[in-house]
């Protein structure tokens, strides 16, 4: 069993929307803070945003402030990131990552490409 | 502003060992970091926890061959017995209030 499958990306235009998902099984999703890392093609990783276990602390790198937005349905073992006005520069492979402490679980990641 | 630094890239021959190196930036010698494992065109993989104290905690299935220590602003990977599979791109990574989470540049690692 995959711990966190990834789901949503997809080919969309510059200005355009996306929302990415993340499935998570196999254990206690709402005991977790979880974040979304991205790494552009030929990139290392780069952190976007990460959430705690009850949602009242959310943080985001400051490239996508203002036009991501992270949540979590914690009923649901969902994590999302919607994407708005999205820019060239956020092609990416994104992946979902669970924290315990350190990073300790990945993902396979969704593919964003945002190109005209 | 915590930084974290590694190499660019490093290498080592079949059956020998390598150790790289991941540099926390002034004043934060105390944090332990995560080393991940990114295989040619897979997603990355945790491999463990090494603190300021040296010691490591691994991932599940992470093979022996595998280990982490530190020194002063240092922490360390060392991979024992390389095998043609360990070459891949190593990240360190660090946690905490405030900073979030912070990734170095990566090191590629060939296996000669």
């Amino acid at each position: 069993e995959v711990p966190l499958v990834e789901s949503g990306g997809g080919l969309v235009q510059p200005g355009g929307s996306l929302r990415l998902s993340c499935a998570a099984s196999g254990f206690s999703f709402s005991n977790y803070w979880m974040s979304w890392v991205r790494q552009a093609p030929g990139k290392g990783l780069e952190w976007v945003a990460n959430i705690n276990q009850n949602e009242n602390e959310k943080y985001y790198v400051d490239s996508v402030k203002g036009r991501f937005t992270i949540s979590r349905d914690n009923a649901q073992n969902l994590l999302s990131l919607q994407m708005n006005s999205l820019r060239a520069e956020d092609t990416a492979m994104y992946y979902c990552a669970r924290e315990g402490g350190p990073i300790d679980c990945w993902g396979q990641g969704t593919l964003v490409t945002v190109s005209s | 502003q915590l930084v974290l630094t590694q190499l660019p890239s490093a290498s080592a021959s079949l059956g020998a060992s390598v150790k790289l190196t991941c540099t926390l930036s002034s004043g934060h010698s105390s944090y332990g970091i995560a080393w991940h494992q990114q295989q040619p065109e897979k997603g990355p993989r945790y491999l463990m926890t090494v603190k300021s104290d040296g010691s490591h905690n691994k991932g599940d299935g992470i093979p022996d061959r595998f280990s982490g220590s530190s020194s002063g602003a240092e922490r360390y990977l060392i991979i024992s017995s390389l095998q043609s599979e360990d070459e891949a791109d190593y990240y360190c990574q660090t946690w905490g209030t405030g900073i979030h989470v912070v990734f170095g540049g990566g090191t590629k690692l060939t296996v000669l």
